[in-house]
């Protein structure tokens, strides 16, 4: 079955930019009808949905977010990236990637990575 | 943003009661409503979609309804296992906002 994992660094400077990687295994993420999708939850809170990209590379972010952000996929490597720039106290939070599923607007999240715990602190 | 808002936020409940849990948007997204159940360390888990269908391997007490601006999460019969927060989500419009969640409590 699909799976999802997030890797990347759980310490990161204000000011630096947070770089994940989610690696998916059991299936490909080249698969059509699937998009791969960044969620957060700062601690102790609800969910954020922080944008998602095809296959193909085409994207949608979270307004609140774009101008900071960029999600790229590599197919060859099975594995899709987050980048926010000029990180702060703020973007302290846990970090999901997702896979959605179904044709918008009819899509939903249907297997989620297991989160990684990124804080921002100098 | 579409405004997701659950009521209430936290509820106390005993094995074997019926919950119900209610999601509002603050515009009609037609049926394009999911709910996540998320257990404490856990990555949330994808219930219901489309308002009323029941993902794979979900157990039958789970169910959902409604449309337009109000929707509901019912457990017919609280297990051990269902104690939990649980999400509403709209995929109706850009960008894709949940709700603040539910925690559902043991009495």
């Amino acid at each position: 079955q699909v799976q999802l994992r997030e890797s990347g660094p759980g310490l990161v400077k204000p000011s630096q930019t947070l770089s994940l990687t989610c690696t998916v295994s059991g299936g490909s993420i080249s698969s059509a009808g699937y998009f791969w999708s960044w969620i957060r939850q700062h601690p102790g809170k609800g969910l954020e949905w922080i944008g998602y990209i095809y296959y193909s590379g085409g994207t949608y972010y979270n307004p609140s977010l774009t101008s900071r952000l960029t999600i790229s996929v590599d197919t060859s490597k099975n594995h899709f990236s987050l980048k926010l720039t000029s990180v702060t106290a703020a973007d302290t939070a846990l970090y999901y990637c997702a896979r959605g599923s179904g044709f918008h607007p009819a899509d939903a999240f249907d297997i989620w990575g297991q989160g990684t715990m990124v804080t921002v602190s100098s | 943003d579409i405004q997701m808002t659950q009521s209430p936020s936290s509820l106390s409940a005993s094995v074997g009661d019926r919950v119900t849990i209610t999601c509002r948007a603050s515009q009609s997204i037609g049926n394009y409503l999911n709910w996540y159940q998320q257990k404490s360390g856990k990555a949330p888990k994808l219930l219901i979609f489309t308002a009323s269908s029941l993902q794979s391997g979900v157990p039958s007490t789970f169910s959902g309804s409604g449309s337009g601006t109000d929707f509901t999460l019912t457990i017919s019969s609280l297990q051990p296992e269902d104690f939990a927060t649980y999400y509403c989500q709209q995929s109706y419009s850009m960008p894709r906002t949940f709700g603040q969640g539910t925690k559902v409590e043991l009495k």
